[in-house]
């Protein structure tokens, strides 16, 4: 089965630090995801990658970036934190059009 | 822009109940279906898909859901919900080959023993 990880389950931050979501997925999936769940809101898409160095923003991507430097890996940065970006961050990748595998979840709060 | 309406924000059934959850979406080309279960502190798991022929789809769990093409709808059923069926249930949309997948806000599935 393909597996993703995310580094973290659980985080806290304080306002305005720089913080970094590591996601890294075992078989070598050209596409990657990072989404935001909140109550109420559903998922909502950050950014996405569909190739190493290969980034395209989502529906919400304010506030955040990404990098993909190897196909295995992408993460999610944080720039200035605030207290709004207060939520459960989910990584997933796919192969071509086939369902997306899902990551465990890293739940983020800032203080 | 695609978008996926779930009808119903919190569902709650008793055991043996029959259970329908309500998909809608806006896209007129071709789309391949999902439907994604949450359990409590669990991370997002597939039900079941569909990308063409029979629009009736059997997934895990004995999960179902029929592709309306008609009514733009993909709805999720059950004939006897149990207890550990409670969960959260999202339906999604990817439309075209290069479309990402658009999530539905969810529905709570609460079943009382």
């Amino acid at each position: 089965d393909v597996k993703v990880t995310q580094s973290s389950r659980y985080l806290v931050k304080r306002t305005g630090e720089k913080v970094f979501l590591e996601c890294v997925q075992d078989m070598d999936h050209e596409n990657m995801f990072w989404y935001r769940q909140d109550p109420g809101l559903g998922l909502r898409l950050i950014y996405f990658s569909y190739d190493v160095k290969m980034k395209e923003k989502g529906d919400i991507p304010e506030g955040y970036s990404v990098s993909r430097e190897k196909k295995e890996r992408f993460s999610l940065i944080l720039e200035s934190a605030s207290t709004n970006q207060t939520s459960m961050y989910l990584c997933a990748s796919s192969f071509s059009s086939y369902g997306y595998t899902f990551g465990s979840g890293t739940r983020l709060t800032v203080v | 822009a695609q978008s996926v309406s779930q009808h119903n924000h919190h569902v709650i059934l008793s055991e043996a109940a029959s259970l329908e959850l309500g998909c809608n979406y806006s896209y007129g080309g071709t789309v391949n279906l999902f439907w994604y279960v949450q359990y409590p502190g669990q991370h997002l798991q597939l039900l079941l898909k569909y990308f063409s022929g029979d629009p009736l789809v059997k997934g895990i769990k004995g999960f179902e859901a029929e592709f309306i093409k008609s009514k733009f709808s993909f709805n999720l059923r059950k004939p006897s919900v149990q207890w550990s069926d409670t969960a959260e249930y999202f339906c999604a949309v990817k439309g075209g080959s290069q479309g990402n997948l658009i999530f539905g806000k969810g529905t709570k599935l609460s079943v009382k023993p």
